[in-house]
């Protein structure tokens, strides 16, 4: 069956720090992947996605970039934080169907 | 931007239907409509999806107008655990979604 890992689950980094989340996912493949952040009570926000690997498309201009090294691989990074970008961080992937979403990273920049 | 517009907020007795409207006016022929809930600090769970029947599983049924610019959501019998947002998305590869709808089922 397919699964999706995403970690780490709770992450505090001060302003400025470099960050790196990895999404990973087990029983398909050339999936469909995308990044999603969620800010405190609002909606999903589309940040990135990706149809294989070195496609990325970028929804939202600002300090954060994807990366999709491998098929089933996707890394959202960013090499300076700002406290805008706290939030609650998805990974998900869609097959032919429906989505799956990982467990989410919250992230908080102080 | 989303191409579909739901109402921010509803409220639902328990037990009884909770009916979730979304307007997908703009929605192209060969898009399917999905339907996710996402309960307070989870990742999105997915409901059901159609084209242009009805359909029906163990969670709930999607009812599309035959013009397919827009869709019902029926959770027949709602319990507290609905109590969620839920969002219909029209399916394209970049997977948007909106404000969703804030169902909460009250006792």
């Amino acid at each position: 069956s397919q699964t999706i890992h995403q970690w780490p689950a709770t992450l505090v980094q001060p302003v400025g720090s470099p960050l790196s989340l990895e999404c990973t996912v087990e029983g398909t493949s050339n999936p469909n992947l995308y990044w999603y952040r969620q800010a405190a009570g609002r909606g999903l926000q589309l940040l990135f996605y990706s149809v294989g690997i070195g496609q990325i498309s970028s929804e939202v201009p600002q300090n954060l970039s994807a990366s999709r090294p491998q098929d089933r691989q996707f890394i959202l990074s960013s090499k300076k934080l700002l406290l805008s970008d706290s939030g609650f961080y998805l990974c998900a992937w869609m097959g032919s169907g429906e989505a799956f979403f990982g467990q989410g990273t919250r992230l908080t920049v102080v | 931007d989303a191409k579909t517009t739901q109402p921010p907020s509803m409220d639902c007795a328990e037990g009884r239907a909770a009916n979730l409207p979304c307007n997908h006016s703009t929605i192209s022929g060969n898009e399917y409509v999905y339907w996710y809930r996402q309960i307070h600090s989870q990742g999105p769970q997915y409901i059901i999806h159609g084209l242009k029947n009805n359909e029906t599983n163990e969670m709930a049924s999607l009812i599309i107008t035959e013009d397919r610019k827009s869709s019902t959501l029926i959770l027949p019998h709602a319990t507290l655990r609905d109590t969620a947002v839920y969002y219909c998305i029209v399916n394209t590869n970049d997977m948007r979604f909106g404000a969703g709808t804030r169902l909460t089922v009250k006792p």
